[in-house]
């Protein structure tokens, strides 16, 4: 497989389930991120990791869990989510060059409905 | 006050004529990226071109050119000789700051191109 790949597509969960995400880039890439889109709003960062290490938090709720065990792996731990965390979740890849553009590149997303 | 501005929610196109979508920014760092990113209903954001805030040039990627104006603040996306697989939602995004790898998305415009 190449570029970045995420599984499952789909996922509905009821509020007391948990459920992962995964993520798996092909690139070779050493950053990792996970997105947000709601419907109507725009992309949001949820999380970013170098080198396995998380970097960002952008004041995530503590019901989302993220795990980086390597440069190319990425997972999103949800647990007891609420309806209103229901949508599209992203995961992208860059490869954290010095000076270089750093472009990120994106998985097809999850498609998460929680009843 | 929002970094990333896309002032035009929908856009309707003639297939083989060019097509505008505005993005207007707002930073104060003399340091940021430019990247413009399409969306069709499959969800996966596909990147298209990159622009810095050094570069002399504007971008160009195939049929896709950046008109980069930057005391007005503004990189719009050029799209020549539509086809009808270029319907979709296209987002710009920044990033700023040397160090930073985390996006900034607007709010997108859908795309449709009309035979």
């Amino acid at each position: 497989e190449t570029g970045v790949t995420q599984t499952p597509r789909h996922l509905v969960m009821g509020m007391t389930n948990k459920k992962s995400l995964k993520c798996e880039q092909h690139l070779g890439h050493n950053a990792m991120y996970w997105y947000k889109q709601s419907a109507k709003k725009p992309l949001e960062l949820m999380f970013v990791y170098n080198f396995k290490e998380q970097t960002e938090n952008n004041s995530v709720p503590s019901r989302f869990s993220p795990e980086c065990p390597n440069s190319s792996h990425l997972f999103l731990h949800l647990h007891t989510l609420q309806p209103e965390d229901s949508a599209l979740y992203l995961c992208a890849s860059s490869p954290r060059t010095s000076g270089g553009v750093d472009t990120q590149y994106f998985g097809p997303g999850t498609r998460l409905t929680v009843l | 006050a929002q970094k990333i501005t896309q002032t035009q929610p929908g856009m309707f196109v003639q297939e083989k004529e060019a097509v505008t979508l505005d993005c207007t920014y707002d930073t104060s760092d003399p340091s940021y990226g430019l990247f413009w990113y399409k969306q069709p209903s499959s969800g996966e954001m596909i990147f298209l071109i990159y622009q810095g805030s050094y570069d002399q040039q504007n971008a160009t990627e195939g049929r896709y050119s950046l008109n980069f104006q930057k005391a007005r603040k503004s990189a719009n996306l050029v799209i020549s000789a539509s086809q009808l697989g270029d319907s979709a939602m296209y987002f710009c995004a920044m990033r700023e700051g040397r160090g930073r790898r985390a996006l900034t998305f607007g709010s997108g415009t859908r795309l449709q191109v009309q035979p």
